[in-house]
């Protein structure tokens, strides 16, 4: 399978630790994708990386996100002290070129804060 | 900022019969996509289809096919003979570096 990979694909933690999920986009696409989707929403935009360089944060990523993307193959997205209002699905999306067309979804990280 | 608006939560349709979608968007911006996804219950998002704003023509893929008014800002989706397996949440989205989407639209197919 050749498709955007996200692991884990649920995580239940408890409120204030910290959390950490993967994302392979497809290998030959340089840019990569972070949206959250809450219940009954549509995603919203958190993030995304060009290669290695991160190029765009949304205000929704508070400091206690972090995302990186180190040798601009996989990324991870960090959730330091979660709350209760980080619960959702986290979504991840690659696309070759200036990033015009079709994103690519893998199947998400749900997320859990009891 | 880029917002988009579907105003139908929610959207049944017989087996078989025609439905269409409503999406309307707003951007100051001239070159961008609009898109349709699919996403299945539990199941992760698939494109139905998508139009790049600077076609007139309106984009088609077999069943599915969209009413494109720029002027109007708004991306219609119709799906002809309905089937059971396009029982989803649709959502439209707005693309250019990245994408914004709608809320959503939950549509039922009736057999």
């Amino acid at each position: 399978d050749t498709g955007v990979s996200q692991d884990p694909r649920h995580k239940i933690t408890k409120r204030g630790q910290n959390v950490t999920f993967r994302c392979d986009p497809i290998s030959e696409h340089n840019r990569l994708y972070w949206y959250r989707q809450t219940l009954g929403q549509g995603p919203e935009f958190l993030t995304y990386f060009q290669n290695e360089a991160q190029l765009e944060k949304s205000r929704l990523l508070s400091d206690r996100f972090s995302a990186e993307r180190p040798k601009g193959s996989f990324s991870t997205l960090e959730i330091q002290r979660t709350e209760q209002g980080d619960s959702a699905m986290y979504l991840c999306a690659s696309i070759s070129g200036n990033g015009l067309g079709e994103q690519f979804f893998g199947p998400g990280t749900r997320l859990t804060v009891l | 900022a880029q917002t988009v608006t579907q105003s139908q939560p929610e959207m049944s349709v017989q087996e078989a019969e025609t439905v269409t979608l409503s999406c309307t968007y707003d951007t100051s911006e001239s070159d961008y996509y609009l898109f349709w996804y699919k996403q299945p219950p539990s199941r992760q998002m698939i494109l139905v289809i998508r139009q790049e704003a600077y076609k007139q023509q309106n984009a088609t893929e077999n069943r599915f096919s969209v009413n494109f008014q720029k002027a109007a800002k708004s991306f219609s989706l119709k799906i002809s003979d309905s089937q059971l397996g396009d029982a989803a949440m649709y959502f439209c989205a707005w693309g250019a570096q990245k994408l914004v989407f709608g809320q959503g639209t939950r549509l039922t197919i009736n057999p």
